[in-house]
C-alpha cells in the first residue's frame, strides 16, 4: 500500500529559527511530491518536485527531492509568527490522485 | 482566474440525517474533481475523485457517496450520517491527474 510519512509530527520554534521538515514515501509508481501549507482552511500549493536533487526555491522556503532514498524535506529560513501552520506532503502515484502525509504542525512562537 | 467554492463552510447534523455538501469551479473547463475528508490529527484521505461528467471513483468504502451532475459541479452526499463521519471536508480541482490540486475553503461537519 502506497504511503507518505512525515516528520516531525509537531515543531515549536522561535521566530528567526531555522526548521527542516522531513517528507518520507513509499510508492509503487512515483511521477511527483508536492508540499503545501494549510492555514485554518484550505491547503496552498507550495511546491511540486519531479525530479532530485534540483532545490526548489521561494522566498524563505525551499525544498528537495532524493528520488533514490525516497524522501523530501522542506526548509523554512528566518521564520516568522506567519508561518505557523500544518505542513502536508503528498504524492502523485500515477493514479488520478495524492496520497497524503498526516502533515506537520508547526508553531512558531514570538 | 480559477477559483472553487464549497457550502455551506460549517454543518451541525444529527447522526440518520442526510447530508449535502456541494462544491463549484470557476473560470476552467473539465476540471479533475476531488473529495477529501479530514480527522482530527490526521492527513487528507481521498474519498471520491472525478475526470468529467458522471464519472466517480471512489477510493474508500463508506456510507458516503459523489455525484458529478455538471462540468464544474462536485456534490457529496450521504443517506444517513455517522457519527465517524465528522470531520473537515475539502473539495480540490486540477487541471489533470498529476498537475497540482487547488483546494476549496472546505466545510466542517459536526455529526451528533
Amino acid at each position: 500500500e502506497d504511503k507518505v510519512v512525515q516528520s516531525p509530527l509537531s515543531l515549536v520554534v522561535h521566530e528567526g529559527d531555522t526548521v527542516t521538515l522531513n517528507c518520507s514515501y513509499e510508492v509503487t509508481n512515483f511521477r511527483s511530491l508536492l508540499w503545501y501549507k494549510q492555514e485554518k482552511k484550505a491547503p496552498t500549493f507550495l511546491f511540486m518536485l519531479t525530479s532530485s536533487g534540483i532545490e526548489k526555491k521561494s522566498g524563505r522556503l525551499s525544498s528537495i527531492l532524493d528520488k533514490k532514498e525516497l524522501f523530501s524535506i522542506l526548509n523554512i529560513t528566518a521564520t516568522q509568527t506567519g508561518d505557523s501552520a500544518v505542513y502536508l506532503c503528498a504524492v502523485d502515484n500515477y493514479g488520478q490522485n495524492f496520497v497524503f502525509g498526516p502533515g506537520t504542525r508547526l508553531s512558531v512562537l514570538p | 482566474s480559477q477559483t472553487i467554492h464549497q457550502w455551506p463552510a460549517t454543518l451541525v447534523q444529527p447522526v440518520g440525517s442526510p447530508l449535502s455538501l456541494e462544491c463549484t469551479v470557476e473560470g476552467t473547463s473539465n476540471p479533475n474533481l476531488y473529495w477529501y475528508r479530514q480527522a482530527a490529527g490526521r492527513g487528507l484521505q481521498l474519498l471520491f475523485y472525478s475526470v468529467g461528467i458522471g464519472q466517480i471513483s471512489s477510493e474508500v468504502p463508506q456510507n458516503l457517496s459523489a455525484s458529478r451532475p455538471q462540468d464544474r459541479q462536485f456534490i457529496l452526499s450521504s443517506k444517513k450520517l455517522l457519527l465517524s463521519d465528522s470531520g473537515f471536508y475539502l473539495c480540490a480541482w486540477s487541471v489533470w491527474a498529476g498537475n497540482e490540486q487547488f483546494f476549496g475553503p472546505g466545510t466542517r461537519l459536526t455529526v451528533l
